[in-house]
């Protein structure tokens, strides 16, 4: 019973090249939520997705950063011309989605900590 | 624009005593809300959640505490055990389209 994963685990980048971020869901898991935490800060919301469709990117930065979450496939999170300060710890969870308190309940992955030097 | 505030970086407390987190949040459109627990280089788990329609939930030894009026919650763990050290975020949500976090608790449980 494979929870969430994400891959890679670290992923070191100098300033200017791409970094891509891979996340599968749980098994049966519609929807995707990515996360961003800076050091010594929270949590942050970037981005839900569900199966071929971004419901809410309000939390994403407008330039240089995408996620998509094709029919097939892990969802990716992809940053462009990446630069110092995306250094963090990005996780991805995943709920079944639907109505009900069980809409709520995100189960994460161990996230993906990138370093950008 | 922080939604979502822990106004406690860190916790001690003594093995067997009981633990209090506590989280306040502004938007009162906020319906459910929810704690997690994260150790280090590990991805946060949910822990206990309450629904805006409730004021208290239990689950073994964690109690979730909301005051809706007050736009506070709090997490009790009664007896708090050094398996429980690690660092506590409270989120909250409207409509399970975004979630909003705060910045953690790091409680540490003396033996």
């Amino acid at each position: 019973n494979a929870g969430v994963m994400q891959n890679p685990r670290h992923l070191v980048r100098r300033r200017g090249q791409e970094a891509r971020l891979r996340c599968s869901p749980m098994k049966g898991h519609s929807h995707v939520y990515w996360y961003r935490q800076l050091p010594e800060e929270g949590l942050k919301f970037m981005v839900y997705l569900q199966k071929e469709n971004i419901i809410d990117e309000s939390g994403m930065p407008k330039e240089r950063f995408s996620a998509e979450f094709p029919k097939e496939g892990p969802s990716i999170l992809r940053i462009q011309q990446v630069v110092r300060g995306d250094s963090a710890a990005y996780f991805c969870a995943s709920s079944p989605g639907g109505r009900g308190p069980s809409s709520y309940e995100q189960y994460f992955g161990p996230g993906t900590r990138l370093t950008v030097t | 624009d922080q939604q979502v505030k822990q106004n406690s970086p860190s916790l001690s407390v003594q093995e067997g005593r009981i633990s209090i987190l506590n989280c306040d949040y502004t938007n009162s459109m906020f319906d459910y809300f929810l704690w997690y627990k994260k150790y280090p280089a590990e991805g946060p788990t949910f822990l206990i959640s309450i629904s805006s329609i409730k004021d208290k939930n239990e689950d073994g030894r964690f109690t979730v505490f909301l005051n809706k009026s007050a736009k506070h919650l709090s997490l009790h763990i009664v007896p708090s055990q050094p398996g429980d050290s690690a660092v506590y975020f409270c989120a909250a949500s409207a409509w399970s389209n975004q979630f909003y976090f705060g910045t953690g608790t790091s409680l540490t449980v003396i033996p």
